[in-house]
């Protein structure tokens, strides 16, 4: 059953941690994706990589950090220079034929202690 | 710079009466646009995209290029509805720039 999956769901840090939210995909997608999503602000987008060994900041990537070394895989590092670190994050694939739109996680919900 | 604007947070119907989830947006080029939908306790997915020109589950959205709208429309609502919806915008990047959302409720 392919799909994308996000580990872990909940994750708790403590101030001045840096921790990192895992993305895998079996989908064979090109392109992938990390977004933010507040409450009343929707989704905004974080950093995103078309290929392997590449990716591009969005409008929000200040105080993140991400690789992408397997085309499978997309980890998100969230790092003690996020202010507000506390969201839900949202990680999605896209082929380059667009012929089914992005295909999203479940999602990790990130919390602050 | 692009941008997707759903003016309306919360947009609440009785069950059969109809729904428009408005959409505007801001983009030089020629756009592709989405309607993204996540039900309670699910994941965000695609409900339809104005190439496709397609209904699904009754919804429809027309591209109003002269007024830069995608409004999403159903004439009769269904308390299955009941969700939050997410208009979208896909740039020739491969960037997808979403709106804020619109809770849709549905009431019986």
């Amino acid at each position: 059953d392919g799909g994308i999956t996000q580990s872990p769901k909940y994750l708790f840090r403590k101030e001045g941690q840096n921790v990192t939210l895992s993305c895998e995909q079996n989908l064979n997608h090109d392109a992938m994706y990390w977004y933010r999503q507040d409450p009343g602000q929707g989704l905004r987008l974080i950093y995103y990589s078309q290929i392997v060994n590449d990716f591009q900041k969005g409008d929000i990537a200040e105080g993140y950090s991400v690789s992408r070394e397997k085309k499978e895989s997309f980890p998100l590092t969230v790092t003690s220079a996020q202010k507000n670190p506390t969201a839900f994050y949202l990680c999605a694939s896209i082929d380059w034929s667009r012929s089914n739109g992005y295909t999203f996680g479940s999602g990790t919900r990130l919390t602050v202690v | 710079a692009q941008r997707v604007t759903q003016p309306e947070k919360l947009l609440s119907v009785f069950k059969g009466a109809p729904v428009e989830l408005k959409c505007n947006y801001s983009y030089s080029g020629s756009p592709e646009l989405f309607w993204y939908v996540q039900y309670s306790r699910q994941r965000l997915q695609l409900l339809l995209r104005h190439i496709s020109r397609e209904s699904i589950k009754g919804f429809t959205a027309d591209l109003n290029k002269g007024e830069t709208s995608f409004h999403l429309k159903k004439p009769f609502a269904q308390e299955e509805d009941s969700a939050m919806y997410y208009c979208a915008l896909s740039e020739s990047s491969y960037k997808l720039i979403f709106g804020s959302g619109t809770r849709l409720l549905v009431r019986p």
